[in-house]
């Protein structure tokens, strides 16, 4: 079975201090790999996402992740966090075999103190 | 950069009535859109993809006859709720996929169901 797994609810940083996101994935294949953020009673905004190539993906808001083939692994870091990056954060899986059908993680809430 | 609307953001209605949801992609045309219902902290579950000209595809557990989904245009899908109750209050967010963009979608800002 497909799954994407944040295995952390939430994270709490404070602010200027290096903030990291956890996913994990089990998906056959290549996946490509995406990093969305909610801000409450909004859609989700793209961050960055791995197709293929480097795996250290720059992505917007100075937010960046990893990709590990290996460990199965893409998470979000960002080097000094900012109160405003508090939020809702969200891993999504594409397969390759169920084109455009993204399989989410769970979400984890970001809390990032003055 | 590819701009996805939702109508309306917010909408309340009586049990046993029905409500359209619009998505249109504003700025490029989107053969397949998606829709997603979000409970409270709860993540993302693709509720149905919507492919221009043709029936949507349903995911399973999903009822068609009462998520009826149209995508008329290449711009434009929306999602009806039929005979609406407390139980299908939700938070309903609809993407749209750019060609040749790595499945990269683009969300819409959501609408917030509420069946009272």
């Amino acid at each position: 079975a497909q799954s994407v797994a944040q295995p952390e609810d939430q994270v709490k940083v404070a602010e200027g201090n290096p903030l990291t996101v956890k996913c994990t994935y089990s998906v056959s294949g290549n996946p490509y790999l995406f990093w969305y953020v909610q801000y409450p009673n909004r859609g989700l905004q793209f961050l960055l996402k791995y197709i293929t190539g480097d795996n250290l993906v720059k992505g917007s808001y100075g937010f960046e992740a990893e990709f590990n083939k290996s460990q199965t692994s893409f998470h979000l870091k960002k080097p000094s966090a900012l109160v405003s990056d508090s939020a809702l954060y969200f891993c999504a899986v594409s397969p390759t075999d169920s084109w455009g059908k993204f399989q989410f993680g769970a979400g984890t809430q970001v809390v990032v103190t003055p | 950069g590819a701009v996805v609307s939702q109508h309306p953001s917010r909408v309340i209605c009586k049990s046993g009535t029905s409500v359209k949801i619009e998505c249109r992609s504003l700025d490029f045309q989107a053969t397949t859109m998606f829709w997603y219902r979000q409970f409270p902290k709860q993540s993302l579950m693709l509720m149905a993809t919507s492919n221009e000209g043709s029936k949507a595809t349903y995911e399973q557990g999903v009822e068609k006859d009462k998520f009826l989904i149209n995508h008329a245009s290449l711009t434009l899908s929306t999602l009806t709720v039929t005979s609406a109750h407390p139980e299908d209050s939700s938070f309903y967010i609809c993407s749209a996929e750019q060609v040749r963009s790595y499945n990269e979608q683009f969300f819409g800002p959501g609408t917030r169901l509420t069946v009272l």
